[in-house]
């Protein structure tokens, strides 16, 4: 089945920086890559998402890049802010798996004032 | 808009007793997802319903686990001798039709500690 990897596991930056969080995947005939944010004691939040048929998508702050040739994405998050130190999820459906979502171990940030 | 409710938000279980999980999706979804979530891992699906069928139940412990949604729209997962394996964050989602969009939507959990 389809395997999701994540990296970093961890990272802290100070405020105003920005953060890359990669994600790699195996199953060629994955189509839809939503992401989503985690913060202590609260529920998964989606934050953005992309489909195998685009390249990249941006909203406010955030920039997520897709590779389907070597099936990588990249999530940017620029001028990062306390608010958001939280675990970003990286997830993937395959269209043989229906709606399931496998995901990435997680990256744990956080954003020093 | 009201989300996906989950109850109870804790649960705290000695090995070998039983625990039921009650979730309330979004009005309107047909699909319901419940995963489970060990400590620092991502998610992972257990089984997911469309309406009252199950779809995939592949990934559910089926000696131990079971999971309902008779009419469609709440839906139970029992545990039935809990082990401490089984400790874990429950998470039940819903989203509509083939959920390849913003509203697969996730409740804020159940966590599970068996002692």
């Amino acid at each position: 089945g389809e395997q999701v990897e994540q990296l970093p596991s961890s990272l802290i930056v100070q405020e105003g920086a920005s953060v890359l969080i990669n994600c790699s995947y195996t199953d060629s005939a994955s189509v839809y890559f939503p992401w989503y944010k985690q913060e202590p004691g609260k529920r998964l939040q989606f934050i953005i998402d992309i489909r195998s048929n685009m390249e990249r998508k941006q909203t406010q702050r955030l920039t997520l890049l897709f590779d389907k040739k070597t099936k990588h994405l990249s999530l940017h998050i620029t001028a990062t802010q306390p608010g958001d130190s939280a675990i970003y999820f990286c997830s993937v459906m395959t269209n043989s798996a229906g709606n399931k979502l496998t995901f990435g171990i997680g990256t744990r940030v956080l954003v020093r004032p | 808009e009201a989300g996906v409710t989950q109850s109870p938000r804790y649960a705290v279980l000695q090995e070998g007793q039983a625990v039921s999980f009650w979730c309330d999706p979004i009005s309107g979804h047909d699909t319901l997802y419940w995963y489970q979530q060990p400590r620092d891992q991502g998610p992972q699906l257990l089984v997911y319903f469309r309406d009252e069928a199950v779809i995939d139940n592949s990934q559910l412990p089926s000696d131990r686990f079971s999971a309902v949604r008779p009419k469609g729209t709440n839906s139970t997962l029992k545990i039935q001798s809990a082990k401490q394996g089984d400790t874990a964050t429950y998470l039940c989602a819903s989203s509509l039709g083939r959920g390849q969009n913003s509203d697969y939507t996730f409740g804020s959990g159940t966590r599970l500690l068996v002692i």
